[in-house]
């Protein structure tokens, strides 16, 4: 049964620092893989997606990587504002076309 | 383009009671899965209609039932509702069976 880990469960960074979230899967046998952002009590907004022969997806200040063969995927925010605080969740699709989703890393940016 | 809406915002039910939630898909999404997220977890797959047909389902009991109706839109409902069935209900549509998945804002069922 594929499992998705999230490292570290949440974070406290000051503004404008880098930083990077990690997000590991047991199967690698995945169709894509999709980061996710989710304010407190709200609905989930794709921030990007990477299809299984994909190594990286850029968005402006974001950056996803995938190493399918290892089962990791890392999200690389630069230059954090206060406006990104939220919590940030890595889903795998699998061939049962069910998103398996990880705990989420809770991300706050400190003024 | 209207993306995923969800229908009710808030709902509140007893233990016991019946629920039906609503879900109207993007335009042009032939797909629609829907997900249950408790408080602090990620959302866990409850099953998925594709052109009006089930087509996957989660580790959920058959008191979780849905439809997808010709428009594609969908509804979950939940029979016998228990304390622990108070969660955050996701609708997310895709316009294939196997690509990226849209989601709604929820609907936030507490049940008493």
């Amino acid at each position: 049964k594929q499992e998705v880990t999230q490292i570290p469960a949440a974070l406290s960074v000051p503004e404008g620092e880098n930083l990077v979230l990690n997000c590991s899967f047991t199967d690698s046998a995945i169709y894509n893989l999709q980061w996710f952002r989710q304010d407190p009590g709200k609905g989930l907004t794709s921030l990007l997606l990477i299809q299984s022969s994909q190594r990286e997806q850029t968005s402006g200040r974001l950056n996803a990587s995938l190493d399918k063969s290892s089962g990791r995927s890392t999200l690389y925010i630069a230059a954090s504002q206060p406006g990104d605080s939220a919590t940030y969740l890595c889903a795998v699709l699998t061939g049962a076309n069910n998103l398996f989703f990880g705990t989420g890393t809770r991300l706050t940016v400190i003024p | 383009e209207t993306g995923v809406t969800q229908s009710p915002t808030h709902l509140i039910k007893t233990r016991g009671q019946q629920v039906t939630l609503r879900c109207s898909s993007q335009s042009g999404h032939n797909t629609v899965s829907w997900y249950q997220q408790a408080l602090g977890q990620g959302p866990q797959f409850i099953f998925q209609y594709y052109r009006e047909e089930e087509n996957g389902r989660g580790n959920f009991p058959p008191r979780f039932s849905g439809l997808q109706f010709p428009n594609y839109s969908s509804e979950l409902n939940v029979n016998a509702l228990e304390l622990d069935d108070s969660a955050l209900y996701l609708c997310a549509s895709s316009p294939a069976a196997v690509a990226e998945q849209y989601f709604g804002p929820g609907t936030r069922l507490t049940v008493t």
